[in-house]
């Protein structure tokens, strides 16, 4: 039973456009968001996390949205970059375990 | 890159005979993680520990297990290596729960 689900599994995107990322859990102790950045052939490193006492949460060009109510998170990439193209994991934990979403991989085209 | 290492890097080895997998970091970090990804199933937790000799059970442990003897070394033993458990192997670490968790750069092992 996936206990964090992602979509979409791929994700193409025109450069400078919005990519946008969704996660949903169902176990109510969750309490911290993070979203991982992985790169062929290195490990996921972290991009962004939330906790859910905020409903947004911005850095630079990533967003994270958080709706409690729903049980579902997304990230937002503004204005896409080639750079940008990876897998991206959402994830969430519940004190000690770190659980992770399927992955989604973006790919940006100039 | 975090001071974590995996050994080895790449693994081929035959069905049925035990293989350990290493995790060293330099962090003094108390949590240690071990997952394996494969396509279509992104990062299942296999064990996770959160302080020497702590240790627990995560999504995918069946098959796996764990031993921490000291805060730097978290291994990873497939008591009898099958076919299913060819993967990509990731050990990650964190100081404390809900924080960053940093990756090694995983361990690639075959079972034939």
């Amino acid at each position: 039973q996936q206990q964090v689900k992602q979509s979409p599994q791929s994700l193409i995107v025109q450069k400078g456009g919005i990519s946008i990322i969704n996660c949903a859990y169902e176990n109510t102790a969750f309490d911290y968001f993070p979203w991982y950045q992985q790169f062929p052939g290195k490990g996921p490193a972290l991009l962004i996390a939330i906790r859910p006492d905020v409903s947004e949460k911005k850095e630079g060009r990533f967003t994270i949205s958080f709706n409690k109510s729903a049980k579902q998170f997304s990230l937002h990439i503004m204005d896409s970059q080639p750079g940008d193209s990876a897998t991206y994991f959402c994830a969430a934990s519940d004190t000690d375990k770190l659980i992770f979403g399927t992955g989604t991989r973006l790919q940006v085209f100039p | 890159d975090a001071g974590i290492t995996q050994s080895p890097r790449h693994k081929v080895t035959e069905t049925g005979t035990p293989v350990t997998l290493r995790c060293h970091q330099t962090e003094n970090h108390r949590y240690m993680y071990w997952y394996r990804q494969d396509p279509g199933h992104g990062l299942r937790l296999i064990h996770y520990s959160y302080g020497v000799k702590d240790t627990d059970k995560g999504e995918v442990s069946d098959g796996y297990s764990v031993s921490r003897s000291k805060t730097e070394d978290f291994l990873l033993t497939l008591e009898s290596a099958t076919s299913s458990q060819t993967s990509v192997y990731f050990c990650a670490i964190a100081w404390k729960e809900e924080t960053e968790a940093f990756f090694g750069q995983g361990t690639r092992l075959t079972v034939v």
